[in-house]
């Protein structure tokens, strides 16, 4: 059973395309978010949502545009590919209830963004 | 703003030998969350060992054990009877505890190489 699912897993395409990554939680999160990996591994928070609602959006370009239809799913849609866009992509998915539990932020496998 | 530091980019250790794994943070706040998170090469983000703050007791899961010093604001990992599974890159992260849906803040990482 996958817990946070992400397609595509790789995805290549030409500077100046514009593309989107779906991100799915079966684990009755209320909290999702987007996480870049740039190619010296370093990771850091793009944005996240909590019942639809965006809360964090960490000076991100305008090109990226995330969407939440419901509580289970995040997308993630880029306008205008550049170079420097490529990456992994990581969607993450994590509970608000009790203090163990909604500290604790679950990923999907990442997808690899390739830009040409 | 908060900091997380990892000091060592590379680790080897023998297989069956206990190799630890260093993370300084930085932070104002008195009460947070600290995590460590493996990515094998498959680049799944596996959450390892949760630390919560405000908890004296170090935490610790089968081999995986962290020496959390507060006032040092150190979260070390200690990985005993290393195993081949165990080569990875790891990351240390600092959460903040508000409603559940505050971003992680990662170190650099570490490479560890278990030598067989």
């Amino acid at each position: 059973d996958t817990a946070v699912s992400q397609t595509p897993k790789y995805l290549v395409t030409q500077m100046g395309n514009d593309k989107s990554i779906k991100c799915e939680q079966n684990l009755g999160h209320d909290t999702m978010y987007w996480y870049k990996q740039d190619s010296k591994k370093f990771l850091k928070i793009m944005f996240s949502y909590n019942n639809k609602e965006l809360i964090i959006n960490e000076t991100v370009p305008n090109r990226f545009s995330p969407k939440s239809p419901d509580k289970a799913h995040l997308n993630l849609h880029i306008n205008s590919l550049e170079l420097g866009d490529s990456a992994v992509y990581f969607c993450a998915s994590s509970k608000r209830g009790t203090r163990g539990e909604r500290d604790t932020q679950y990923f999907g496998p990442g997808t690899r963004l390739t830009v040409l | 703003a908060q900091t997380v530091t990892q000091s060592q980019p590379e680790m080897s250790v023998q297989e069956a030998e206990t190799v630890t794994l260093s993370c300084t943070y930085d932070t104002s706040e008195s009460d947070y969350y600290l995590f460590w998170y493996k990515q094998p090469p498959s680049r799944q983000m596996i959450l390892v060992i949760r630390q919560e703050a405000y908890k004296q007791q170090n935490a610790t899961e089968n081999r995986f054990s962290v020496n959390f010093q507060k006032a040092a604001k150190s979260f070390s990992l200690k990985i005993s009877d290393s195993q081949l599974g165990d080569a990875a890159m790891y990351f240390c992260a600092y959460r903040r505890p508000n409603f559940g849906n505050e971003k992680l803040t990662f170190g650099t990482g570490t490479r560890l190489t278990i030598i067989p």
